[in-house]
């Protein structure tokens, strides 16, 4: 069965400090890995996918097969980065997306 | 992309009763899914809403407590039937443009039962 984990539910981080917010995935086939993000009263939004190899907000995520992870990633974090993270994994070739529980990331001053 | 309105934002009802849940999308998409957020829980898929024809429901869920319709490319409606207090959860409706492609949200329902 498909299933994501983000282990943490709350990660609380100074500006400046690095962040890593887990997930790890169970899934058999060939997934598509993606982080979405909710800021405080707007809707979930895209932040990248594993494909895109590409950095958004100074965010990256590499997809390690062998420890079946997409943690993401960002040296330097900063107050407004401050949102609930969700992984997400795809299967090839569809559409429906499995969620994990969500991260709450705090980044204070 | 696109954009999703969705309607309401927010709605207390009393059990017993029903919700249905308006989703607009600004362009046309090829697929459109309903997922539902409990309190402290992930997004859970409801069911994909197929345009013309019957919605396509995840184990667990069942057309008469969820109906859906999906009369053309940029509109679905999702009902929640009979409620109760466990169906107080927000609701989200996500659309996507094919296989491959970003998915996009609405903003959300957030359902109280009371």
């Amino acid at each position: 069965a498909q299933r994501v984990t983000q282990p943490e539910k709350l990660l609380s981080v100074f500006k400046g400090a690095p962040v890593e917010l887990k997930c790890n995935y169970s899934y058999s086939g060939s997934p598509e890995l993606f982080w979405y993000v909710q800021y405080s009263r707007q809707r979930l939004q895209l932040l990248l996918r594993h494909i895109s190899r590409e950095s958004i907000k100074g965010f990256t995520a590499d997809l390690n097969k062998g420890e079946t992870s997409f943690h993401l990633k960002k040296p330097f974090a900063q107050e407004e980065d401050s949102a609930m993270y969700y992984c997400a994994l795809r299967d090839t070739g569809f559409q429906k997306l499995v969620f994990g529980t969500g991260t709450r990331l705090l980044v204070s001053p | 992309s696109a954009v999703i309105s969705q309607k309401p934002s927010r709605d207390i009802c009393q059990r017993g009763t029903s919700l249905t849940i308006q989703c607009q999308v600004d362009s046309q998409v090829t697929m459109m899914f309903w997922y539902r957020q409990q309190p402290g829980q992930s997004l859970t898929l409801i069911a994909t809403a197929n345009q013309g024809s019957e919605a396509t429901y995840e184990s667990g869920f069942v057309i008469d407590k969820f109906p859906i319709s999906r009369p053309n490319l940029t509109f679905s409606t999702l009902t929640v039937s009979n409620l109760s207090p466990e169906d107080s959860s927000i609701y989200l409706c996500s659309g996507g443009k094919g296989m491959n492609t970003e998915a996009f949200f609405g903003q959300g329902t957030r359902l109280t039962v009371v």
